[in-house]
């Protein structure tokens, strides 16, 4: 079992600039959660999909986030046009879901917007 | 709205040490609720998962227990170990996870 595997481990760019995230969860969840994990605020659900359908995107910050499951092994959090205010880690976490068993958790993507 | 609050914040321990970290919880109505351990740099890990329905889990040297109608979980180390050093998050799922600030958690030998 590989995990739940993200890339890039770590992003800097300068603002403005797009930032594509990745995910590939552990094979057979059916669910995916994207995180943001700030020192002032913790760590906070931005979206997450069931069935590669997106269920809840109420914590995505705003409209520069968007985010996709095109299929069951792959997921994309952008964000276009970034802003220094977007720097943080990023988590991915996938879940058997059916039968209710913990989330797995991603290493992170840490992002540094300049 | 759900708020979780975890006390202390931090905690500085020689090795050895029996020890219990707290979680609070505003709204009783959750699923279950899950405690994360999270090293420097990396994801999380789940260490238990305590369904509404039950009072406690145990895994090794990890005991959890849940009164949901006080809103409060805690999280009992016994013998400490520097190993343990890392920072324990609880989370409390009604349908997706809510989660506390942490305990920062270092064991010293």
């Amino acid at each position: 079992d590989a995990g739940v595997i993200q890339s890039p481990r770590h992003e800097v760019t300068e603002m403005g600039q797009e930032v594509t995230l990745r995910c590939k969860p552990i094979s057979g969840h059916n669910s995916l959660f994207w995180y943001r994990q700030t020192m002032m605020r913790g760590l906070e659900l931005l979206i997450y999909f069931n069935n590669n359908v997106p269920i809840d995107d109420s914590g995505m910050p705003e409209d520069r986030f968007s985010a996709k499951m095109p299929n069951a092994s792959f997921s994309t959090l952008k964000i276009q046009p970034s802003e220094p205010r977007d720097s943080a880690v990023y988590f991915c976490a996938s879940q058997n879901r059916a039968s209710n068993q913990p989330q797995h958790f991603g290493d992170g993507t840490r992002l540094s917007i300049l | 709205k759900q708020e979780v609050t975890q006390i202390p914040a931090a905690l500085s321990v020689p090795e050895g040490e029996n020890l219990v970290l707290n979680c609070s919880f505003t709204d009783s109505a959750i699923y279950n609720l899950q405690w994360f351990r999270q090293d420097h740099g990396k994801g999380l890990t789940s260490l238990l998962l305590i369904q509404s329905s039950q009072r406690e889990q145990t895994s090794g040297r990890l005991n959890a227990s849940l009164d949901k109608s006080s809103g409060r979980s805690t999280l009992y180390i016994a013998a400490s170990q520097p190993g343990d050093s890392a920072t324990y998050l609880c989370a409390v799922n009604t349908d997706k996870l809510i989660f506390g600030t942490g305990t920062r958690l270092q064991v010293f030998p």
